[in-house]
């Protein structure tokens, strides 16, 4: 099994609607991403956790929303999809280092188109 | 405004040449950096981790610098295979949280 489990990988959905991406992880690792990936603009973070208790918004939070329901999940939700939201979804977990972010371990990706 | 650049979006070069890599950032002052591979469709791999006081960092085939002076960092694949024919990724390690370049596809023809 995978270190970091995304759910679901793909998922297609329209205008309006509610959607949850959700991650789990085996590598007992406090900090726990979100990225979205676009052709051409790399991976851009949009909320990052260091315990189930501090959350934080990256450069792109606008539009989502997190919960970290315990050490080892960390769910992304778009409230209400929009087109512009369709993307390469990833979420990672790290171990942080002496004052660094550590090596990121992703997972699989979940590819969200909306409509 | 902060911006990190990877050197064109894609790379060819012949089996057996030294692939190099640049990224560039400005308005940043990262104490680290990092590399990652990314394969089409999968995660982010990691690479190489390279501290602000250390000028290069090796792993096998592979060799990193980094100089904070010209706020660049370069990645070399040396005896490059097909094999490594994939997008690599630099990352500015800000303490908190890796901020990425866009990528530079690097394809290696046999």
């Amino acid at each position: 099994d995978a270190d970091v489990t995304q759910t679901p990988r793909n998922r297609i959905t329209k205008t309006g609607k509610r959607i949850m991406l959700e991650c789990s992880q085996t590598k007992g690792h406090d900090r726990m991403y979100w990225y979205r990936q676009d052709p051409g603009l790399g991976l851009r973070l949009i909320y990052y956790s260091f315990d189930v208790k501090d959350i934080n918004k990256g450069e792109i939070s606008d539009g989502y929303s997190v919960s970290r329901q315990a050490q080892a999940k960390f769910s992304l939700s778009l409230e209400s999809a929009i087109p512009n939201q369709t993307a390469l979804y990833f979420c990672a977990t790290s171990d942080p280092g002496q004052g660094n972010t550590g090596e990121l371990f992703f997972g699989e990706g979940s590819r969200l188109t909306v409509l | 405004s902060q911006k990190i650049e990877q050197n064109s979006e894609a790379l060819n070069i012949q089996e057996g040449k030294t692939a190099t890599l640049t990224c560039n950032y400005t308005n940043y002052s990262p104490a680290y950096l990092q590399w990652y591979r990314q394969d089409p469709g999968r995660g982010p791999v990691f690479l190489l981790l390279i501290r602000e006081n250390e000028k290069e960092k090796r792993k096998e085939r592979l060799k990193v610098t980094f100089d904070t002076t010209l706020k660049q960092s370069l990645f070399h694949i040396t005896a490059s295979q097909p094999a490594d024919s994939a997008t690599y990724l630099c990352a500015l390690d800000l303490a908190r949280q890796l901020t990425f370049g866009s990528g530079t596809q690097l394809t290696v023809l046999p």
